[in-house]
């Protein structure tokens, strides 16, 4: 089956340290996503790639970092500059840039 | 019946009737827009989209309107079913990214 797996479902960190979402897709799709919802709102755009070793910064980009040195991987590093990290993390994946994203399951995330 | 919610948080619905959710856009440039069903702890399943060359698309028991003019769209759904509760999303594209509205939680009661 294709679809996008993102591990683990729930993950606990300590306040101080870094943690890194997996994000793997098996769609072949070039261009991929990573997405913040928090309780009761929307989602906001952290970072995206549109082809392997090339990423841009979204609308929330302070205290994430990413790498894509494969198409089928996006990993997301939330770092401690991240001030309030604890939430439900999206990835996402497209064939293009103007065509629909197919979503992960999510990660939540919880700092204390 | 209809239940409409002119863009509000929530819509209550009864098992049957017909829903019309509703959603305003920012960008009058923006030429794509998706609409998204999230269930409780999962990533948004896309249910339909539509592009700025279109006024209406149908899919099975869903359609979409669009009013560029008022830059609004709206997502109607026949017929509906409990398993239709879930908090839906409209999004659209801006320089090859997709901006997201805050939701609307849809119950139906049976």
């Amino acid at each position: 089956d294709g679809g996008i797996t993102q591990s683990p479902k729930y993950l606990f960190r300590k306040e101080g340290q870094n943690v890194t979402l997996s994000c793997e897709q098996n769609l072949n799709h070039d261009a991929m996503y990573w997405y913040r919802q928090d309780p009761g709102q929307g989602l906001r755009l952290i970072y995206y790639s549109q082809i392997v070793n090339d990423f841009q910064k979204g609308d929330i980009a302070e205290g994430y970092s990413v790498s894509r040195e494969k198409k089928e991987s996006f990993p997301l590093t939330v770092t401690s500059a991240q001030k309030n990290p604890t939430a439900f993390y999206l990835c996402a994946s497209s064939i293009q840039a103007d065509s629909p994203l197919h979503f992960g399951n999510g990660t939540r995330l919880t700092v204390t | 019946g209809e239940s409409v919610g002119l863009h509000l948080p929530t819509l209550s619905v009864q098992e049957g009737d017909n829903s019309i959710i509703n959603c305003a856009y920012s960008n009058s440039a923006s030429d794509y827009f998706i609409w998204y069903k999230q269930e409780s702890g999962k990533g948004p399943q896309f249910i339909i989209d539509i592009r700025s060359n279109m006024d209406k698309r149908q899919g099975q028991r869903v359609t979409v309107l669009l009013n560029k003019t008022v830059k609004h769209l709206s997502l109607q759904i026949a017929a509906t079913q409990p398993g239709d509760s879930a908090v839906y999303f409209c999004a659209e594209e801006n320089d090859y990214k997709l901006s997201f509205g805050a939701g609307t939680t849809v119950t139906v009661r049976a």
